[in-house]
C-alpha cells in the first residue's frame, strides 16, 4: 500500500546551520508533496509544497527538491533560527486520490 | 478570513460515551478531510467528504466511527462507545478544489 518514510526522526543543529529532511514514497502515482510544520500542541501548518512536474521550489530560507525516478523528496532549511524548532512532516498524494499520506515526522531542534 | 475552525478544542469522555467533533472549513472550501494523530506520531487519514457526500472513508474504522458534511453547517466526526484507544488529536483540513489542505487547531479527545 501507500507508504511514506521520513528521516531522520530527530535533528539537532546550531543556529545558522542548514537542516535537511528526507522522505521516500512508494506510490509511483504520487504527484503532490507538501511539507508541514507543527509546533507543540498546535495545528500542522503548510510551509511549502511541490508538484511532480517541478524538480525544485524555493521560498526564502526553505527549499524542496523532488527526484521522481528515485521517489524521494527533501526539505532544506538554510540559516536556521531557534523559531524553526518544531516537528516537520512530509506527505504525498496520488493523482487518483485526495488523501495525504504522512511521514512519521522529524523533530528539529535549533540551538542558539 | 477565518481559518479552519474546530470545536471543542478539548473533549473528555468516559468509556462507552459518544464523542462529536465539529469542523467548519475555510470560506469557499468545499472539501473536508479528517485525520487522527496519536501522541508522538504522524497524521493518519480517516475520511474525505464534500457537501452531503462521503468520497473516501478508507481510513476510518468500520465500527463506531461515522462522518458527515451536511448541506448546511459543519462537518461532524462521530465516535460512538468510545474506548481508551480513541484518545488522540483529531484534525480536520479543508481545501478549495483538491488542492492544498489547511488544518484546523484540532480536537484533543481524552477517554477516561
Amino acid at each position: 500500500g501507500e507508504n511514506v518514510e521520513q528521516h531522520p526522526s530527530t535533528l539537532s543543529v546550531q543556529e545558522g546551520d542548514s537542516a535537511v529532511i528526507k522522505c521516500t514514497y512508494s506510490d509511483s502515482a504520487s504527484n503532490y508533496f507538501p511539507w508541514y510544520k507543527q509546533e507543540l500542541g498546535k495545528r500542522p501548518q503548510l510551509i511549502i509544497d511541490i508538484r511532480s512536474n517541478v524538480g525544485e521550489k524555493k521560498d526564502q530560507r526553505i527549499a524542496v527538491t523532488l527526484n521522481k525516478t528515485a521517489k524521494h523528496f527533501s526539505l532544506h532549511i538554510t540559516e536556521t533560527q531557534p523559531e524553526d524548532s518544531a516537528v516537520y512532516f512530509c506527505a504525498a498524494r496520488s493523482y487518483n486520490t485526495d488523501k495525504l499520506i504522512f511521514g512519521t515526522g522529524t523533530r528539529l531542534q535549533v540551538f542558539p | 478570513n477565518a481559518g479552519v475552525m474546530q470545536n471543542p478544542r478539548h473533549l473528555v469522555r468516559r468509556r462507552g460515551q459518544e464523542a462529536r467533533l465539529r469542523c467548519s472549513p475555510m470560506k469557499g472550501h468545499s472539501h473536508v478531510y479528517w485525520y487522527r494523530q496519536l501522541p508522538e506520531e504522524g497524521l493518519k487519514f480517516m475520511v474525505y467528504l464534500q457537501k452531503e457526500n462521503i468520497i473516501d472513508e478508507s481510513g476510518m474504522p468500520k465500527e463506531r466511527f461515522s462522518a458527515e458534511f451536511p448541506k448546511e453547517g459543519p462537518s461532524i466526526l462521530r465516535i460512538q462507545q468510545v474506548v481508551r484507544g480513541d484518545s488522540a488529536a483529531y484534525f480536520c483540513a479543508s481545501s478549495p478544489l483538491r488542492d492544498e489542505q489547511y488544518f484546523g487547531p484540532g480536537t484533543r479527545l481524552t477517554v477516561t
